[in-house]
């Protein structure tokens, strides 16, 4: 069984479209994640949702927010997407430890 | 500056030992961990070690935390092509307190 599961893998619009990403755990966890990923690797994090606690990473635009239907679901919209949007963005949740437990990520490219 | 520091690339010869190196500068954290992210994955946790322990090793991997010095290492023995990767180390306070990730050190093995 799948721990952390992302749809879609790949994701290719336009500009100025609104997508949406989807996420789910199956682990029981509390608290889930999005990250960013560019093509330098560099990870960052954009949202931690913990018992309908939202932190927000304060660089992130206003155009991406994430819905949390119920604990085992994080799911991410993007509005006006941007070519700058394009990235791989990884799904995650923790344990108490914060082992940090990865999605296989949604590779998003804006034309 | 970066909260958590590693070098970017690391060339081995298969079968030496690779050491990957960390620096952080929290010294509230709790937990430091490494994952590993293979092309086209998520990242995978690989170990984590708690701040009150020096070492921590399991099969090729072993950990060193020189608390001190807010330097972690990662050493894989006897490393293998399978081991080329994307080692990142992270560092966290445990619970829902988001982790800090560094850039990420890719390990490349040659015969």
């Amino acid at each position: 069984d799948t721990a952390v599961s992302q749809t879609p893998k790949y994701l290719v619009t336009q500009m100025g479209n609104d997508k949406s990403i989807k996420c789910e755990q199956n682990l029981g966890h509390d608290t889930m994640y999005w990250y960013k990923q560019d093509s330098k690797k560099f990870l960052k994090i954009m949202f931690s949702y913990n018992n309908k606690e939202l932190i927000i990473n304060e660089t992130v635009p206003n155009r991406f927010s994430p819905k949390s239907p119920d604990k085992a679901h994080l799911n991410l919209h993007i509005n006006s997407l941007e070519l700058g949007d394009s990235a791989v963005y990884f799904c995650a949740s923790s344990n108490i430890a914060n082992e940090q437990f990865f999605g296989p990520g949604t590779r998003l490219t804006v034309l | 500056g970066e909260d958590v520091e590693q070098s970017l690339f690391l060339s081995v010869r298969e079968g030496d030992s690779s050491v990957i190196n960390c620096t952080y500068t929290d010294s509230s954290s709790t937990y430091l961990y490494w994952y590993k992210q293979e092309p086209g994955a998520g990242l995978q946790l690989l170990t984590y070690i708690f701040s009150n322990m020096d070492m921590k090793q399991d099969q090729r991997l072993t950990v060193l935390l020189n608390k001190k010095d807010k330097h972690l290492s990662l050493r894989i023995a006897d490393t293998q092509t399978g081991d080329s990767a994307i080692y990142f180390c992270a560092e966290s306070m445990g619970g829902s307190y988001i982790p800090t990730f560094g850039r990420g050190t890719s390990l490349i093995v040659h015969p």
